[in-house]
């Protein structure tokens, strides 16, 4: 079964950093890029941004330019996100996605969307 | 950037109804337009892609239509399982990639 699984809960404090770890398994993982997407409590989706498991492109979102790293550990089939200089407006559950773009629209054509999802990693900051 | 709205907000429904939440992009997307419902304490899940493709194993019940800048989710006939938020999401230019604000179906 196709999944993406996530590190756990952390909680941390002002100014510090955090690192989640999203590990894919049962498919290849160098097919798919990954996707960062958050959440923060009681609010919508924002897309953080995405990395290339073939060649390390990645693009972030504007906001977060200078604070986040992604990177990916191809031998273990993971991709990383590392949030710096945390403040509580980084308080929200964070997911990492897989960026299917094999998926063939009614024209013939592929498309791309996030078709699996990790299970959510919460990052509480708060000193 | 692309900005994506969607309306309304929320909505109250009872199971069977037919359900219609709008999706609308500041400019044309074409049909890069991608649904997801996400349930409370879930990842989203994706529903449709290319504005009209059902993924794989989503019921029948849910639907897309829409172009250029105009989008429909329709569900016909609601049933318990589909009170969740749902999500639209442009892909058609990236980064960044955006997301509506999101429309809450309640019972």
């Amino acid at each position: 079964q196709v999944r993406l699984v996530q590190s756990g809960p952390e909680v941390k404090k002002p100014g510090t950093s955090v690192k989640v770890s999203c590990k894919g398994s049962d498919y290849t993982f160098t097919r798919y890029d990954i996707s960062w997407v958050r959440q923060a409590p009681g609010q919508g989706l924002e897309w953080m941004g995405w990395i290339s498991t073939s060649n390390g492109d990645r693009n972030f979102a504007q906001s977060l330019q200078g604070r986040i790293t992604l990177t990916i550990d191809t031998s273990a089939s993971t991709a990383y996100m590392e949030l710096r200089s945390l403040s509580s407006d980084d308080t929200a559950v964070y997911f990492c996605a897989r960026r299917n773009p094999h998926l063939e629209g009614p024209d013939n054509y592929f498309y791309h969307a996030l078709d699996v999802w990790g299970q959510g990693t919460t990052v509480i900051v708060s000193s | 950037d692309i900005q994506m709205t969607q309306s309304p907000s929320s909505l109250s429904a009872s199971v069977g109804d037919r359900v219609s939440i709008a999706c609308r992009a500041s400019q044309t997307i074409h049909n890069y337009l991608v649904w997801y419902q996400q349930k409370p304490g879930k990842a989203p899940k994706l529903l449709i892609y290319a504005a009209s493709t059902l993924q794989s194993g989503v019921p029948s019940r849910f639907s897309g239509s829409g172009s250029g800048t105009h989008f429909t989710l329709t569900i016909d006939g609601l049933q318990p399982d589909d009170f969740a938020t749902y999500y639209c999401q442009q892909t058609y230019s990236s980064p960044p990639v955006t997301f509506g604000p999101g429309t809450k179906v309640e019972i």
